[in-house]
């Protein structure tokens, strides 16, 4: 069965600290999709990035960059020079792409609270 | 702009009511998704919906319905509400049903509380 999971809960850190945060997924898919999302106090759920399992390329945004490593079903996040701005909920979340389960919905991971002190 | 909206933002309700929480997008999307975020859970799939007329079951379903007369909205039920079922509810939409590639948006969100 597909799963995420982020084991980190909480990450405290103090402002212009990298942080990274986790992600490790399971699926029997040989083609599958990876998502952050972003929750912030606020409680809408902002959309990050979107990745297919055949592009292993790493990718930067701004201070955002997210490392995909298939050999080790990864997908981790990591914020460069955090701000207070940056203090969320995030969220790892899979997709299924193909075979008979094909429904596009999303599998969530429990979610990582990140807290940036000023 | 498009968008997904969601009403009403909060709502108090008391066990075995009847309660509709109401979605509607502008983005002309295909899907629609329904999920409830609980504490220590994430958010889980409780129905979703690939077109008009087109409803399916997600992961935790029991004591929900939906029904989609029309593009732009997908309404979430609970038949009979239970103190379980006080959540936050997201409503979100995607551009097409195949593939699992397309980006699902969210809308603000329901909290709901049941007393």
């Amino acid at each position: 069965a597909q799963k995420v999971t982020q084991a980190q809960t909480e990450i405290s850190v103090v402002e212009k600290e990298d942080v990274t945060l986790d992600c490790v997924y399971e699926t029997r898919d040989t083609t599958y999709y990876l998502f952050w999302y972003k929750q912030p106090p606020s409680g809408e759920l902002v959309f990050l990035i979107r990745r297919n399992s055949f592009d292993e390329q790493n990718e930067i945004s701004g201070r955002y960059s997210w490392n995909f490593q298939k050999s080790t079903s990864s997908f981790n996040f990591t914020i460069t020079a955090s701000q207070v701005v940056d203090s969320a909920v995030y969220f790892c979340a899979l997709s299924e792409a193909l075979g008979s389960s094909n429904t596009g919905k999303l599998i969530f991971g429990q979610g990582t609270t990140l807290q940036v002190k000023p | 702009d498009a968008e997904i909206t969601q009403s009403p933002r909060h709502k108090i309700t008391e066990t075995g009511r009847q309660v509709t929480l109401a979605c509607h997008q502008t983005w002309n999307h295909n899907n629609m998704f329904w999920y409830r975020q609980d504490l220590g859970h994430g958010l889980r799939l409780i129905h979703y919906s690939y077109g008009v007329q087109d409803t399916n079951k997600g992961e935790v379903s029991d004591g929900y319905s939906v029904s989609r007369s029309n593009t732009e909205d997908l309404p979430l039920t609970l038949e009979s509400a239970a103190s379980s079922q006080t959540s936050v509810y997201f409503c979100a939409s995607s551009e097409s049903g195949t593939g699992g590639r397309d980006t699902q948006y969210f809308g603000p969100g329901t909290r709901l509380t049941v007393l």
